[in-house]
């Protein structure tokens, strides 16, 4: 069964510092993977998604991720963090049955110290 | 830009009242989805719609229906609420199947069931 995992439930880093945050997937067919951004009492919103286009993919707000198929990973990356970054992330891939479901990782929090 | 907009932000009911939460969009979409999302479980899905009239259960659809009587609208029923169904949730919508296209989320309706 498809999967995607988050290492780490909560990041934390100083202002102006790199963010990384992990996204791996299981999947036995070439994925769809979405990264989405919610912040605090509002709905999710997405920041990238990956189409096969290309392996390095750049979103909102300075966020890029970069599709490795032999770590089966997607993880995301900002070279310097903003206060306003601050938020839950969310990492999901799309799953083809009979309907186009989306599975999501379980997020992960993270908090920019000034 | 997709507009999904759910009714309420917040929603305070009592145990075994039948609870209605509304949700539309703005883009013609076939696909909508409502999620209830919970401290360290995610967003699990509880049902889904692909077309008026259609609804598909999702992976917890236990204590609830849908209804999906124009393209545009999908609500969520609890036909009788229960403390446990306290949480957040989220509606969602996406073009028809075979589009990588992302899901497009409300800004959620936070219930509480006293």
């Amino acid at each position: 069964a498809q999967s995607v995992t988050q290492l780490g439930s909560h990041v934390s880093v100083s202002e102006g510092a790199l963010v990384l945050l992990r996204c791996n997937y299981s999947s036995s067919v070439p994925p769809y993977l979405f990264w989405y951004v919610q912040y605090p009492n509002q709905g999710l919103q997405l920041l990238l998604k990956y189409t096969s286009a290309a392996t390095l993919v750049k979103g909102i707000n300075g966020f890029e991720a970069e599709f490795k198929k032999s770590e089966t990973s997607f993880h995301l990356t900002k070279p310097s963090a903003h206060m306003s970054d601050a938020a839950e992330y969310f990492c999901a891939v799309r799953v083809k049955t009979s309907y186009d479901k989306v599975i999501f990782g379980p997020g992960t929090s993270l908090s920019v110290i000034p | 830009d997709v507009k999904v907009t759910q009714s309420s932000r917040y929603l305070v009911k009592r145990t075994g009242e039948k609870v209605f939460l509304e949700c539309v969009q703005d883009m013609d979409h076939e696909n909508m989805f409502w999620y209830r999302q919970d401290p360290g479980l995610g967003l699990r899905l509880i049902y889904f719609s692909y077309d008026v009239k259609m609804k598909e259960k999702g992976d917890i659809p236990e204590g609830y229906s849908v209804s999906r009587e124009k393209k545009e609208r999908f609500s969520l029923i609890l036909e009788s609420a229960s403390t446990n169904q306290t949480s957040m949730y989220l509606c969602a919508s996406s073009l028809g199947q075979g589009n990588n296209q992302p899901q497009h989320f409300g800004d959620g309706t936070r219930l509480s069931i006293l």
